[in-house]
């Protein structure tokens, strides 16, 4: 099946600081999506992305689908303790026949220190 | 609208019984997605059902079954329960399912998830 390679794993970072995450496939994909997850919570999405060399803010947030659809990064502005959580990249390809599915990132938890 | 509801939201069985948990996606949704989630591991896709047919499965054991009704309301089942079955699981609906190519239609919605212990 599709891989997606998302880093870094885990942050520590102190509030205020910027913070950058990336996804990368070998596969092309036609949706990146992040979310975000709360400890003891569902994921949220964040922001949605449908066009190669698309930008897209949410707030203190970023993204960015890859000119080559292979890759999405996220950006965290100005880092607030609430922004805690794992974040998660998800990719729409192709699985098949006339098949498309939503592969995940193994997430990157990211810690805020205040 | 109501997101989408999961219940219960916590429940201890112990190894060789059975489970059952449901899942109530956002209204007009027709697809619903199961994922698993252990420490480390990310979400491991279990299956999707769009208009009470499955479309998509993963690499789990026959032991974990689903089904969707005509309301699009799932049940997913987990039978002969083992220690590592012991995880988070995450429902989550989206208009058109995962494969859906329309902008939007893909999005999955999650609910806040069913934390299984098994002892």
């Amino acid at each position: 099946g599709q891989q997606l390679n998302q880093s870094p794993q885990s942050m520590f970072i102190q509030e205020g600081e910027d913070v950058s995450m990336n996804c990368t496939s070998s596969s092309i994909f036609n949706t990146w999506l992040w979310y975000k997850q709360d400890p003891g919570e569902g994921p949220v999405l964040l922001i949605a992305l449908y066009k190669a060399g698309e930008l897209t803010s949410n707030g203190r947030l970023t993204a960015q689908f890859g000119i080559t659809r292979k890759d999405s990064f996220l950006n965290i502005s100005a880092s607030i303790p609430s922004d805690v959580g794992i974040y998660f990249c998800a990719g729409q390809g192709y699985s098949g026949g006339s098949n498309y599915k939503l592969t995940f990132g193994k997430g990157t938890l990211l810690t805020v220190n205040p | 609208k109501a997101g989408v509801t999961q219940t219960p939201r916590y429940l201890i069985k112990t190894r060789g019984q059975q489970v059952t948990l449901s899942c109530s996606p956002i209204s007009g949704h027709r697809s619903v997605s199961w994922y698993q989630q252990t420490p480390g591991q990310g979400l491991q896709f279990l299956f999707e059902y769009f208009s009470e047919t499955q479309r998509n499965k993963g690499n789990f054991p026959g032991r974990f079954s689903g089904r969707q009704f005509s309301n699009s309301r799932s049940e997913m089942n987990v039978s002969t329960l083992e220690l590592g079955d012991s995880a988070l699981y995450l429902c989550a609906s989206s208009p058109e399912g995962q494969g859906a190519l329309r902008s939007g239609a893909n999005v999955l919605t999650f609910g806040a998830g069913s934390r299984l212990t098994v002892l």
